[in-house]
């Protein structure tokens, strides 16, 4: 499984735009990125997930450039409710088990 | 949104006893999964399961656990006899098949405390 790093901490303001960089040199050909956001004693919730380019949902960006190397979680006008930790998961998606081995994440605090 | 639900939502137990965590993971999918995450630490893998089997466990998975589909809806985790470390969050997850990959979705965890 590729290995991921990630900032261990970061910090933000309310209404600005967050993004958090997570490097897979090692990345497979067969591999997916996911992202993952937590809150205290709650469960790792699904953000988004990609394979190369850029992916957008209602909550976040995705952007993987071409070498798939590296990947940009983009949080468009952060909330303090966005306060969380984040997780980059890179794993093999083609068949139908995959098995995540989550990181220490990187820890955002969105300040007032 | 179809989600994992997990029950109970506390636990506290007396150290030796034999805990049952019970899941319910979302209808349609196919693979099952346990995580636990220790107080202040990272999110750690336990086990898969799939076809009825395990199909992958980590070292912290030995024998004294277990997991069961015992009928068509619940997943379940058993610890035998519970240490004073098995205190943590466990949390249930499952995923399906799909054409572009297979999200796994996690329940809002067990939190279990062994005394």
């Amino acid at each position: 499984l590729a290995k991921t790093t990630q900032p261990i901490s970061m910090d933000s303001y309310e209404g600005q735009e967050v993004n958090i960089t997570c490097s897979h040199n090692n990345i497979a050909t067969n591999d997916y990125i996911t992202w993952y956001q937590q809150f205290p004693s709650q469960g790792p919730r699904f953000i988004i997930q990609g394979y190369k380019t850029k992916v957008t949902n209602e909550v976040a960006s995705l952007f993987i450039p071409a070498d798939r190397k590296s990947s940009t979680l983009s949080l468009p006008r952060v909330s303090l409710s966005d306060t969380a930790v984040y997780y980059c998961l890179v794993g093999d998606r083609t068949g139908g088990y995959n098995k995540l081995i989550f990181g220490a994440g990187t820890r955002l605090a969105v300040h007032p | 949104e179809p989600e994992v639900t997990q029950t109970p939502s506390h636990q506290v137990t007396q150290m030796g006893q034999e805990v049952i965590l019970r899941c319910v993971p979302i209808s349609n999918h196919l693979y099952f999964y346990w995580y636990r995450q220790i107080l202040g630490q990272k999110v750690e893998f336990l086990v898969s399961f799939y076809n009825n089997e395990i199909s992958e466990k980590s070292e912290i998975f030995d024998d004294q656990f277990s997991v069961e589909r015992p009928d068509g809806s619940n997943f379940t985790l058993k610890i035998r006899s519970t240490k004073l470390e098995d205190s943590a969050m466990y949390f249930c997850a499952s995923s399906g098949v799909g054409s572009y990959g297979n999200t796994i979705y996690f329940g809002e965890g067990s939190w279990l405390t062994v005394v």
